[in-house]
């Protein structure tokens, strides 16, 4: 089946720094890809859609200053965490559409202290 | 907005027993996915169903899609622990890759 990798797989970093997460489709393209925001036991929280060679589409109550997404490629997206806070810490994880289905990354785990 | 409750949140049951967790909304969507997720990782599609009244079966666990596609369900006979995890259905609609997530399910399964 169609792969998706995240790097890095988990992150610990200081308040106020940034922090890049990338996410690539292995074997196929994606013109599309989403981030996902969950919290300790809860279900997945989509933040917003990336869209190759075009500005992301993000959800009500995201901010799209803090959470930056470039889509540079087919096969890449990229989430910037900037001037990350201790709120911030959660698990990331992106995904990529294939018809009637959605391949998931493993996630990044973003410790901020 | 569309929403997706799921019942139980958390269950609980011995190896052995049968369980069945619900997916409702009051919105109609064009499909809707079983997502099994363990700890760490991204949840992986156990399977999408697209008619209303479909039944599928996946060895020991079986989906049923509600007739007017707007709820689902997940029954699984003889649980095993290895069926332990975060179970989450989620919506789709025709030309919109974008996934509705219900609330999620906790099962454990208890040797």
């Amino acid at each position: 089946g169609a792969v998706v990798s995240q790097h890095p797989s988990w992150v610990i970093c200081k308040s106020g720094t940034s922090v890049k997460i990338e996410c690539r489709s292995l074997d196929f393209q994606a013109t599309t890809m989403f981030w996902y925001r969950q919290f300790p036991k809860q279900s997945l929280m989509l933040m917003a859609t990336s869209n190759e060679g075009s500005k992301a589409t993000y959800e009500q109550g995201v901010e799209k200053d803090k959470f930056l997404i470039n889509h540079a490629s087919l096969t890449l997206s990229t989430l910037t965490v900037t001037s990350a806070h201790p709120e911030d810490s959660s698990f990331y994880i992106c995904s990529a559409p294939r018809p009637l289905e959605q391949f998931f990354g493993p996630g990044t785990r973003l410790t901020v202290l | 907005t569309q929403l997706l409750e799921q019942s139980p949140q958390f269950l609980s049951i011995q190896e052995g027993e049968n369980l069945t967790v619900y997916c409702n909304s009051s919105s109609v969507f064009s499909s809707l996915q079983w997502y099994r997720q363990e700890p760490g990782e991204g949840p992986v599609l156990l399977v999408t169903v697209v008619t209303g009244g479909e039944v599928k079966k996946l060895k020991r666990l079986t989906f049923q899609f509600g007739d007017a596609r707007k709820d689902s369900s997940l029954h699984i006979t003889a649980a095993q622990p290895g069926d332990t995890g975060l179970y989450l259905c989620a919506g789709a609609n025709f030309g919109n890759e974008k996934l509705t997530f219900g609330t999620g399910t906790r099962l454990t399964i208890i040797p």
